[in-house]
């Protein structure tokens, strides 16, 4: 199963943008690119995933490079609500849906 | 819709003591997962249902740990009996056939 490497923590202003960036150099052309994150004391919350196009919601956007070997998921405006532990995960597409979560970013957004 | 609910929230019991954890999932949804996270670690999967069918536990250390999914709905997790390096919170997820996990808020289980 292909690995990801994140930086350990970052830190970010209050109404910029935060760009989280995600190493996944061994995946695969099946595999996908999920985005979650941990609030404190809370389960993790699902943000955004993509194949290999650029995906946006409501919630960030998620920038796949073209050799798909890196992303980043942008959030454009972090509020301190959004502080919070941030996994970027690999899904085996073939393994019912099995994820395996890192170490994650701790992303701190400071007013 | 209502989310995945998971009790209790939080447990303290001595080592060599037993402890269950209970997980209902979103409705409809087939597959459920038990993960457990130590402190500062991410999630470990410890098993994976679909419906009432193990998929994979793997990482389940079975010799004290067990768990089931009657009905292809709740599910309970058990240790017995518990070691203090079992002291971490245990996540319930379900999922629809196809993308994202939807997680509970856990059980924070301290073994003393």
């Amino acid at each position: 199963d292909a690995k990801t490497t994140q930086p350990t923590s970052m830190d970010c202003a209050e109404g910029r943008a935060a760009n989280l960036p995600c190493n996944h150099s061994t995946i695969s052309g099946n595999e996908y690119v999920y985005w979650y994150r941990q609030i404190h004391s809370q389960g993790p919350q699902y943000i955004i995933h993509g194949l290999k196009n650029n995906e946006t919601n409501e919630m960030a956007s998620l920038i796949i490079t073209e050799d798909r070997k890196s992303s980043t998921l942008i959030l454009p405006h972090a509020t301190l609500r959004d502080t919070a532990v941030y996994y970027c995960i690999v899904r085996v597409v073939y393994n019912f849906n099995k994820f395996y979560f890192g170490s994650g970013t701790k992303l701190n957004v400071k007013p | 819709e209502a989310g995945v609910a998971q009790s209790p929230r939080y447990k303290i019991i001595e080592k060599r003591q037993s402890v269950a954890f209970w997980c209902n999932p979103i409705s409809g949804h087939a597959t459920l997962y038990w993960y457990q996270q130590i402190l500062g670690q991410g999630p470990k999967l410890l098993i994976q249902f679909q419906n009432n069918g193990v998929v994979d536990d793997s990482q389940l250390p079975k010799d004290r740990f067990s768990a089931e999914r009657l009905k292809g709905v709740d599910s309970t997790l058990k240790i017995q009996p518990a070691k203090l390096e079992d002291s971490a919170v245990y996540l319930c997820a379900s999922s629809p056939l196809s993308t994202e996990q939807y997680f509970g808020p856990g059980t924070r289980l301290t073994v003393t």
